[in-house]
This record gives C-alpha cells, structure tokens and sequence, in this order.
C-alpha cells in the first residue's frame, strides 16, 4: 500500500524564521514521484517540485529547498525568511508507476505571522 | 496558473440531487483525474480518465461517475448525494508523453450538501 504522512499538522512561524515541513512515505514500488503542492485560502493546488525515486540530490529554488533521503523514505521540505505570503497548506504526494492516483498527505498547516 | 479550469466554483444542493461538475484541462493535456477534498483533509482519488477510457479508479461507490470528451475536457457526476459529499471537488489534468507524472490542479468547485 502507498502511504504519505505529514505528522506535523499545523506550524506558527514568525516571519523570517526557518521552517521544516515533515514528510515520510511509503511505497512498494521501485520507481515513484514525489511531490509537494501548495494550497492557499483560494483552494488551488499549485505545484511547487517533483522528485523522481532515481535522484536523491537536494534541490533549492529561491526561499524553497528539498531533502530527499530514501533510505529513510523522508522528503522534507523548508522555507528559509519565511514570508506571510507562505501561510498555506503544504501538500506532501506520491504517484507510483500506474501514474494514476496521487496519494496526498494530510497536509501541514503553516501560518507565518508578521 | 495552470490553465485547468472547473466549474462551477460554488454549488448548493440537498441530499439526494444530483449534480454534474465540469473541468477543462490545460491545453495540450490529455489526462483528467478527479479529487475529493473534504475540511481539513488531503485530496482523495476519485477516478482518472484517458483519452475518453477511465484509466484508475479510487475508493469511491458508483454514485460518482464521470465522462470525458474528445476535446479532453471532462465531468464528475455524483448521484443520490449525500450530506458527506460535501467537500471540495478538484480536476487535475497531465500529459501522456511528457511529464505524465505530475498533475496540476484546477482552482476547484465547493459543493455544499444540506
């Protein structure tokens, strides 16, 4: 069974402060993506990365880095000088080789106060 | 954006109507799939459609039901509704050749079952 799991449930950050946003998977198969989505107020899902299994390099875009350690199957994310304009709900997902359904976490909360 | 729109954005009905909800995908895009996103939950996996065929199917009972026409754009129909179908109803669309793992979302319709 596929699996995504997000422990932490809601985060109050003061803008500018680091923050690390937890993700932990589970999956059987040998090839799978990884990805984390943001959703704002407005409800729309927006694409933030996708990592595929064969490539563990960390990636860093702007503010927005991502730590992807298979061995201990953790995809983590953080924002560095967090923003107001961060507070949204974070997404971490898994696709397998169906390439069908995405498997959501239950989402981190992130408010970030000025 | 992403160029995946639904509609309509909001929609009120009571229990047992029936309801149809539209999505059309980003340009070029040949893959539909359909989420459920109930309050403070992740996105459910509904059912995927693929050039017309439904290609992947979630836990959800035959009530929901959907289409897709050969402009790529899709439906969601949801049958004798029910007080828990209330939720956020979210389209995704992907591309078969390129970048097929990854979806990118429309901004959404809430439906509201009293």
């Amino acid at each position: 069974a596929q699996k995504v799991t997000q422990a932490q449930t809601e985060i109050s950050v003061v803008e500018k402060e680091d923050v690390t946003l937890d993700c932990v998977y589970e999956t059987r198969d040998t090839t799978y993506y990884l990805f984390w989505y943001k959703q704002p107020p407005s409800g729309e899902l927006v694409f933030l990365i996708r990592r595929n299994s064969f490539d563990e390099q960390n990636e860093i875009s702007g503010r927005y880095s991502w730590n992807f350690q298979k061995s201990t199957s953790s995809f983590n994310f953080t924002i560095t000088a967090s923003q107001v304009v961060d507070s949204a709900v974070y997404f971490c997902a898994l696709i397998g080789t169906s390439y069908d359904k995405v498997i959501f976490g239950p989402g981190t909360s992130l408010s970030v106060i000025p | 954006e992403t160029g995946v729109t639904q509609s309509p954005t909001h929609l009120i009905k009571t229990r047992g109507q029936q309801v149809t909800l539209r999505c059309s995908s980003q340009s070029g895009h040949n893959t539909v799939s359909w989420y459920q996103q109930a309050l403070g939950q992740g996105p459910q996996f509904i059912f995927q459609y693929y050039r017309e065929e439904e290609n992947g199917r979630g836990n959800f009972p035959p009530r929901f039901s959907g289409l897709q026409f050969p402009n790529y754009s899709s439906e969601l129909n949801v049958n004798a509704l029910e007080l828990d179908d209330s939720a956020l109803y979210l389209c995704a669309s992907s591309f078969d050749r390129e970048d097929q793992e990854t979806q990118y979302f429309g901004p959404g319709t809430r439906l509201l079952v009293l």
